[in-house]
């Protein structure tokens, strides 16, 4: 079983919908949670870090349930370049430990 | 604002070559990251370092070797390259947990 799951969907949504994400992580130590957006062939953005309390920047919001070991990521009113790979990852907390990744979701907003 | 910069950007090699790869971290970031990706693949960790130290260390082969030099950037040397090597190589760099990615080298072996 992997580490961190995720829906790899392929989700298709109209603009303007809102859609979320969920991914779970099976190792009860892991401490920082994040999520990336990755656009074919690029590198990995950092979309938001993933607090205890939650966290909103714009129409992005990003939950964490640590009971559960789940986070999500909420998108309001979709846009077309919203569309792309969303890829949540978690680490230890300790400086230079690895992030370990979902397989991503991918996202396909249309008009 | 600065990022992290990689190079080469593509390289092509043949089996049994060497290849070196090559990060530069944002300024003022002590801690550098190597992972790999193959195609329809998450990324994959390889090796860290953190102030010039080796920290944690992935699924990295006994074929590829990685330092940290004075000036923080850091290099990840590749030898006798396979078929399997060809992915991308993302670098990331860190000031504390946020890590972020450079561009990548996409390397293609023949």
């Amino acid at each position: 079983r992997k580490e961190v799951e995720q829906d790899p969907g392929p989700f298709n949504v109209p603009e303007g919908a809102t859609v979320a994400f969920n991914c779970t992580y099976s190792n009860s130590a892991s401490q920082s949670f994040f999520w990336y957006r990755q656009d074919c062939r690029k590198e990995p953005k950092l979309l938001m870090s993933v607090y205890s309390s939650g966290n909103e920047d714009g129409r992005f919001t990003a939950q964490l349930n640590r009971a559960s070991q789940y986070i999500s990521l909420l998108i309001r009113d979709s846009k077309l370049s919203d569309s792309a790979t969303y890829l949540c990852a978690v680490n230890f907390d300790q400086a230079g430990t690895a992030l370990i990744f979902g397989k991503g979701t991918t996202l396909s907003v249309s008009s | 604002a600065a990022g992290v910069i990689q190079s080469p950007r593509h390289l092509i090699k043949e089996k049994r070559e060497t290849a070196t790869l090559k990060c530069y971290p944002i300024p003022r970031h002590d801690t550098v990251y190597w992972y790999q990706q193959g195609p329809g693949q998450d990324p994959q960790f390889l090796i860290s370092f953190y102030e010039k130290m080796q920290s944690d260390k992935g699924s990295i082969p006994d074929r590829f070797s990685a330092q940290q030099f004075s000036d923080y950037h850091s290099e990840l040397n590749m030898s006798s390259l396979e078929l399997g090597d060809s992915a991308l190589y993302f670098c990331a760099s860190s000031p504390r947990q946020e890590q972020f990615f450079g561009p990548g080298t996409r390397l293609t072996v023949l």
